[in-house]
């Protein structure tokens, strides 16, 4: 079956740096997506890597290595706004996205 | 650019009545929409994948009896939740991609979503 693991919950300071991590196992790959989902909000998104590689993109940066089907979202100098749930999402050979449950971050001042 | 708008934001129903949803994308053309429902606490799950001018694709286990989907145009997509119940109350959230920005899997996977509706059925 095509699974997405990701941490429940992490806490971090204001000004720290976190990273979140998820792997993955599903049917074929097509790249990795990552979304920010405020509270009783929708989901914006973040990233996409299809490439292994780090791809930075102001403060988050994003990192996947394909044969160990693994990712990770590094966010730095945390500000309180980024308290939020961070979706995982993997595309497989279908084209259909696959969803992890999603990392809810806490920021703490 | 890429918005989305989902209207209504928020509704309440009585049990027995249909509500419908409607998913705008407001500067694009969206031939590609998608139907969302997320539980408290829960990922999204796809419900299904809505493409102007032809049936929706419904994903295992969602009644297209029962959550119509009908993408008349390539700006508006409406979900119909028919003889609604409490177990349907939850949060309905659509997203739509922006054709030719990219590679397919990019384009499918950079999705533009609305604010969501929260439905609640008494």
């Amino acid at each position: 079956g095509q699974n997405i693991d990701q941490p429940t919950e992490m806490t971090a300071t204001e000004g720290a740096i976190v990273q979140i991590n998820c792997t993955y196992q599903t049917s074929g790959f097509n790249g990795l997506f990552w979304y920010q989902q405020h509270a009783g909000e929708a989901p914006t998104f973040l990233s996409y890597n299809v490439l292994d590689g780090l791809e930075e993109k102001g403060r988050f940066s994003s990192f996947l290595s394909r044969s160990k089907g693994y990712s990770y979202l590094l966010l730095k100098e945390l500000q309180m706004k980024d308290s939020a749930s961070y979706l995982c999402a993997v595309m497989d050979s279908n084209y259909q996205l696959i969803w992890g449950a999603g990392t809810k971050l806490i920021i703490k001042p | 650019g890429a918005v989305v708008s989902q209207h209504p934001s928020w509704v309440i129903c009585k049990s027995g009545t249909s509500v419908k949803i409607e998913c705008r994308s407001l500067d694009f053309q969206a031939t590609t929409m998608f139907w969302y429902r997320q539980f408290p606490k829960q990922s999204l799950m796809l419900m299904a994948t809505s493409n102007e001018g032809s049936k929706a694709t419904y994903e295992q286990g969602v009644e297209k009896d029962k959550f119509l989907i009908n993408h008349a145009s390539l700006t508006l997509s409406t979900l119909t939740v028919t003889s609604a119940h409490p177990e349907d109350s939850s949060f309905y959230i659509c997203s739509a991609t922006d054709p030719g920005t990219g590679t397919l899997a990019g384009e499918l996977g950079e999705q533009y979503f609305g604010p969501g509706t929260r439905l609640t059925v008494t």
